[in-house]
């Protein structure tokens, strides 16, 4: 069975910190998509960043940034420069190759930003 | 382009009674799924339809179901709702094969009295 496992429930940074978050999944497949999404309080979820797991080279978006290391099934999510506005439920998420978009999610992770 | 929208937002409802619940695509995104977000279960899979035809299905009961029209528009319907499910139901839209990036919808919070 394909699982997500977050092992976090929450987590705080103080304000301009920096702060990673783990993940790890389990997979047989070797073509695949993993996926943080963050959720803000009461307001819908968004994609921070994603990884396709055939490229080597770790993803990055402006302060978010992965270390994906394959061959131990792990994807971690740092963020630079934390903001009040980095407040959220942060959810890693895989999906397999090709042409299905059926997400294994994991539990979350609650981060607070503390300024 | 307008984001995937939901509708309603709020729900309630009382046991025994049906739902069915709306979700529009962004434009041009043939691919739809919904997911189930309780405090308890976390995020799980319900159902992926693309071009009308359901693909893959998670582990619900029978009644969960869904559909998709010809414009992409999808709808879920519950029938014989429970206490359990109670939940925040999120749609999400992909363009198709090719591009696996949900995006997602606000969701519609249904409370079952």
């Amino acid at each position: 069975a394909q699982t997500v496992t977050q092992s976090q429930p929450e987590m705080s940074v103080q304000e301009a910190e920096t702060v990673t978050l783990s993940c790890t999944y389990d997979t047989s497949e070797n073509n695949y998509y993993l996926f943080w999404y963050k959720q803000p309080p009461s307001r819908q979820m968004i994609l921070v960043i994603r990884q396709e797991a055939y490229k080597q080279q770790n993803a990055t978006e402006n302060r978010f940034s992965v270390n994906f290391q394959k061959a131990a099934k792990s994807f971690s999510l740092k963020i630079s420069d934390s903001q009040l506005g980095d407040t959220a439920m942060y959810f890693c998420a895989f999906c397999t190759l090709p042409g299905t978009y059926k997400y294994i999610f994991g539990t979350g992770t609650r981060l607070k930003v503390l300024a | 382009k307008a984001g995937v929208t939901q509708t309603p937002r709020y729900l309630i409802k009382t046991r025994g009674q049906q739902v069915t619940l709306s979700c529009s695509p962004i434009s041009g995104h043939r691919s739809v799924s919904w997911y189930q977000q309780t405090p308890g279960q976390g995020l799980q899979f319900l159902f992926e339809y693309f071009s009308e035809t359901q693909r893959n299905k998670g582990n619900f009961p029978g009644r969960f179901s869904g559909r998709q029209f010809s414009n992409s528009r999808s709808e879920m319907n519950v029938s014989t709702l429970e206490l359990g499910d109670s939940a925040l139901y999120l749609c999400a839209s992909s363009s198709g094969p090719g591009e696996e990036t949900q995006y997602f919808g606000p969701g519609t919070r249904l409370l079952v009295l």
